[in-house]
């Protein structure tokens, strides 16, 4: 069974500076998609972005980038200039064909002003 | 621009209570699904659901819940006699179809049921 795994129950960062969130999952897929989830506070769940499996280059999305590593299976989530906005729970999640998206138990992010 | 409508936003209900939660997917969506969130957790997947039909429900607890998404209207899950327990997030999420992974699912603003 496809797992996610956070190992990182919370994060700290100074404000602009950079902070990278790990995620590791385990699969025997080979096609599959990768995804960063942000719940602010008002508990909404955002889409921050997302990843294919057979692209090797990296996603991008203005101040979130990744750092996939296909053979390690790890999924990091690199985001830069922290800004006081980017408090939330961020989660990453694993879908392949199947519809069902695993989710990990999240990572609290705190910005120091 | 309507996104994924989820309705109530808050909802309490005493032990032995029905709660019902609606669901409106996004516009050109016919799939909807269903996760619920314990505190301190990441979401679990309960039900997958198109029009009319049940595609998977796996991860639903076999009494008390139950889901639809009729022909018409917004899809419903129910739970019926509700214990403490099921005090939780529940997030609907809908996508234009299945078979491609690559499509996100997008989220409601998920309805926060609080058991007395």
């Amino acid at each position: 069974a496809q797992t996610v795994t956070q190992s990182q129950p919370e994060m700290s960062v100074q404000e602009a500076e950079t902070v990278t969130l790990s995620c590791t999952y385990d699969t025997s897929e080979s096609d599959y998609y990768l995804f960063w989830y942000k719940q602010p506070p008002s508990r909404q769940m955002i889409l921050v972005i997302r990843q294919e499996a057979y692209k090797q280059q990296n996603a991008t999305e203005n101040r979130f980038s990744v750092n996939f590593q296909k053979a390690a299976k790890s999924f990091s989530l690199k985001i830069s200039d922290s800004q006081l906005g980017d408090a939330a729970m961020y989660f990453c999640a694993y879908k392949d064909s199947n519809y069902q998206l695993i989710w990990g138990a999240g990572t609290k992010l705190i910005i120091k002003p | 621009n309507a996104g994924v409508m989820q309705n109530p936003r808050h909802l309490v209900r005493r032990r032995g209570q029905e709660a019902r939660l609606r669901c409106s997917p996004m516009k050109g969506h016919s799939h909807v699904y269903w996760y619920r969130q314990l505190p301190e957790e990441g979401l679990k997947f309960m039900v997958y659901l198109q029009k009319e039909n049940i595609i998977d429900e796996s991860g639903m607890p076999k009494e008390r819940f139950s889901a639809e998404f009729p022909k018409e209207g917004p899809s419903i899950l129910r739970i019926q006699q509700v214990v403490r327990g099921d005090s939780a997030a529940y997030f609907c999420a809908s996508s234009p179809r299945t078979g491609r992974a690559n499509q996100p699912q997008h989220f409601g603003d998920g309805t926060r049921l609080s058991i007395l």
